[in-house]
């Protein structure tokens, strides 16, 4: 099957820092890539939805000049958290679909962001 | 707008029983369903998906699902479930095009006993 992957896996930082979050599909060319959310316990909301090349559309209640999304390759997508907080400690998960794979969203493992 | 509802936050059940997840959809419009497991500290894996044709849907690991238009459910089951079962599974739905609007439901944790 079609492999994302995600890096870093686990990241923390000092309050007011920003923090990069790089999702790359392995062996498949991703023409849109998704990025969602996770608070603890509860389930993924899509922050964003972005195509390569093109500027990513947020879901209503995202700052986009908060969480900046870069699809700049049709293999990798980055999401920077600007100027972080503690509320932006979460799990981030991105999902890639497109080319061979069609529409089919396969999921990166996630990125555990701390912000102290 | 669609939505997801999965009315059990938590499952228990011991090793060697069936289990039935159920999840319950909300939409306007023609849907696509699937079914995701979430280990710990894990990101989502497919199970199963429904896009046309029969309606009993068969996925990994042994599980398989069953679209209900007219119950507008789409409930997981697997018939013997084992300790590595253990997680989180989330219904979600997407429509009318398939991969558009993709919508997740609360999730539903399994536990299984030995």
């Amino acid at each position: 099957g079609a492999v994302v992957s995600q890096h870093p896996s686990r990241v923390i930082c000092k309050s007011g820092t920003s923090v990069k979050i790089e999702c790359r599909s392995l062996d498949f060319q991703a023409t849109t890539m998704f990025w969602y959310r996770q608070f603890p316990k509860q389930s993924l909301m899509l922050m964003a939805t972005s195509n390569e090349g093109s500027k990513a559309t947020y879901e209503q209640g995202v700052e986009k000049d908060k969480f900046l999304i870069n699809h700049a390759s049709l293999t990798l997508s980055t999401l920077t958290v600007t100027s972080a907080h503690p509320e932006d400690s979460s799990f981030y998960i991105c999902s890639a679909a497109g080319g061979a794979q069609g529409d089919t969203q396969y999921f990166g493992p996630g990125t555990r962001l701390t912000v102290l | 707008a669609q939505s997801v509802t999965q009315l059990d936050s938590q499952v228990p059940v011991f090793e060697e029983a069936p289990v039935e997840l159920r999840c319950n959809y909300s939409s306007s419009v023609s849907v696509y369903l699937f079914w995701y497991v979430q280990y710990p500290n894990q990101g989502l894996q497919l199970l199963l998906k429904y896009l046309s044709g029969s309606t009993l849907v068969k996925g990994i690991n042994g599980f398989e699902a069953e679209f209900n238009k007219s119950q507008t459910s789409f409930h997981l089951r697997k018939p013997s479930v084992h300790i590595s079962d253990t997680a989180e599974y989330f219904c979600a739905v997407s429509g009318p095009s398939y991969g558009q609007n993709f919508v997740f439901g609360p999730g539903t944790r399994l536990s299984v006993l030995p």
